[in-house]
């Protein structure tokens, strides 16, 4: 176990509506990502929290949206869902110190949206 | 120049045999190639990664074998067991910018029959 867990594990939501993700860090650990994994596809990198503060943003739009906490927690909004917004959301934490850190994945909230 | 292209999509190999996975890169800023192992339900693990300045790296059954001027690099896993049958990502960063995120590769199915 990676020590990272996420919640809720499933969810199901209808297009139009928002949903919050929760991620809980590995212990010590700085740096959070969360990821997209549409069915049969790799990992697509979301944003990253440093310290509270957006690190990096990939190919997303506005209406998703993050924060860090000050223990490291995290959470994940997504607004306006759309039918293509339908995956597997991964967090991973991972600690800060010297570039290209590795990351410890939790098991994932798998999103439906209808 | 961001993608990373893997191969095959799947695979089907003996009890004992060899699997081999290939991926190859565009980004010649990318200096971190990491290979994640994911079973169904669960986030990706990481297995094992290698860094530019080596062309080979040996972890038990796991290989990574690196080629720099070909832009390739691949995972061999000897004495498949059916225990490895699970879906494997390759994936690379660099600091090309300060969050360090994996691009992932699609994934291969790896089956290992008894």
């Amino acid at each position: 176990e990676t020590g990272v867990t996420q919640s809720p594990t499933h969810l199901i939501k209808t297009r139009g509506q928002q949903v919050t993700l929760r991620c809980s860090s590995q212990s010590g650990h700085n740096t959070v990502s969360w990821y997209q994994q549409a069915l049969g596809q790799g990992p697509q990198f979301i944003f990253q929290y440093y310290r509270e503060e957006e690190n990096g943003r990939g190919n997303f739009p506005p209406r998703f949206s993050g924060l860090q906490f000050p223990n490291y927690s995290s959470e994940l909004n997504v607004n306006a869902l759309e039918l293509d917004d339908s995956a597997l959301y991964l967090c991973a934490s991972s600690y800060r110190d010297r570039g290209n850190e590795k990351l410890f994945f939790g098991s994932g909230t798998q999103l439906s949206v209808l | 120049q961001q993608q990373v292209k893997q191969s095959p999509q799947s695979l089907i190999v003996q009890k004992g045999g060899i699997s081999i996975i290939n991926c190859a890169y565009e980004n010649t800023a990318f200096d971190y190639f990491p290979w994640y192992q994911q079973f169904p339900g669960k986030g990706p693990a990481l297995l094992i990664a290698i860094r530019p300045d080596v062309s080979e790296k040996k972890e038990g059954r796991f290989t990574i074998s690196f080629n720099k001027s070909a832009k390739q690099f691949s995972l061999h896993i000897m004495d498949s067991q059916p225990g490895d049958s699970a879906t494997y990502f390759c994936a690379a960063s660099g600091p090309m910018d300060s969050s360090y995120k994996l691009i992932f590769g699609s994934g291969t199915r790896l089956l290992v029959r008894p």
